[in-house]
């Protein structure tokens, strides 16, 4: 079963708006994760959270993290073309160990019009 | 890439018949992950690997086993393909210091 759920599952918005992408999930977990997905590409590590953070940047990504609503947003800052992709996040299905598994959203496809 | 390939990139295959894909690293990462991504379902984990021949199963694993006979391969096996097995098959590797993952570019696969 999917242990994050992206909201909403399309977007679509103009160059140089902001976008904002929500993930909810539904057990404790360690860390969240961000991933890009180009169409017909592997899946690309963007930003890591973990779940003692309540905010991280990089350069144009901020990502949230409420753990108390169990849930995460991915704000991508001046849109470009080049961000048109699918986003998903993912969490840590098991608590620590060294046998570390991630369980993956459905995704947000993200569609930036020029 | 983090130095990941996969191999084949796409393959047909018919109903029945078995079917092996490859994911091969070039950085000794000991961790690896095979997926496979579905519409309507996102990235699914089949099996993953701690280790040579060290395996286990994910939340998908029925119809797959894997093998790992060296630190730079992972196998997976479809002992015989079905069409619900149709689908892009994604590996992955993790540093054994990091939480992130890293993934190959895919091996699209068609049982008719």
């Amino acid at each position: 079963s999917q242990q994050g759920e992206e909201d909403p599952q399309a977007l679509s918005i103009q160059e140089g708006e902001n976008a904002t992408m929500n993930c909810s999930y539904k057990t404790s977990i360690n860390n969240l994760q961000w991933y890009r997905q180009n169409s017909g590409r592997g899946l690309v590590h963007l930003i890591l959270i973990r779940s003692n953070e309540r905010e991280k940047h990089s350069g144009r990504l901020r990502v949230t993290l409420d753990t108390s609503k169990k849930s995460s947003s991915l704000l991508i800052t001046a849109s470009r073309a080049a961000d048109t992709a699918s986003y998903f996040c993912a969490t840590d299905a098991d608590s620590g160990g060294s046998n570390y598994k991630l369980t993956f959203g459905k995704g947000t496809l993200l569609t930036v019009n020029p | 890439d983090a130095g990941i390939t996969q191999s084949p990139r796409h393959k047909v295959t018919e109903t029945g018949t078995p079917v092996t894909l490859r994911c091969h690293q070039t950085e000794n990462h000991r961790y690896m992950y095979w997926y496979r991504q579905d519409p309507g379902h996102g990235l699914r984990l089949i099996h993953y690997s701690y280790g040579v021949k060290d395996t286990d199963k994910g939340e998908v694993s029925d119809g797959y086993s894997v093998s790992r006979s060296k630190t730079e391969d992972f196998l997976l096996t479809l002992e015989s393909a079905t069409s619900s097995q149709t689908s892009v098959y994604f590996c992955a590797i993790r540093q054994a210091s990091s939480y992130e993952q890293y993934f190959g570019p895919g091996t699209r696969l068609t049982v008719t």
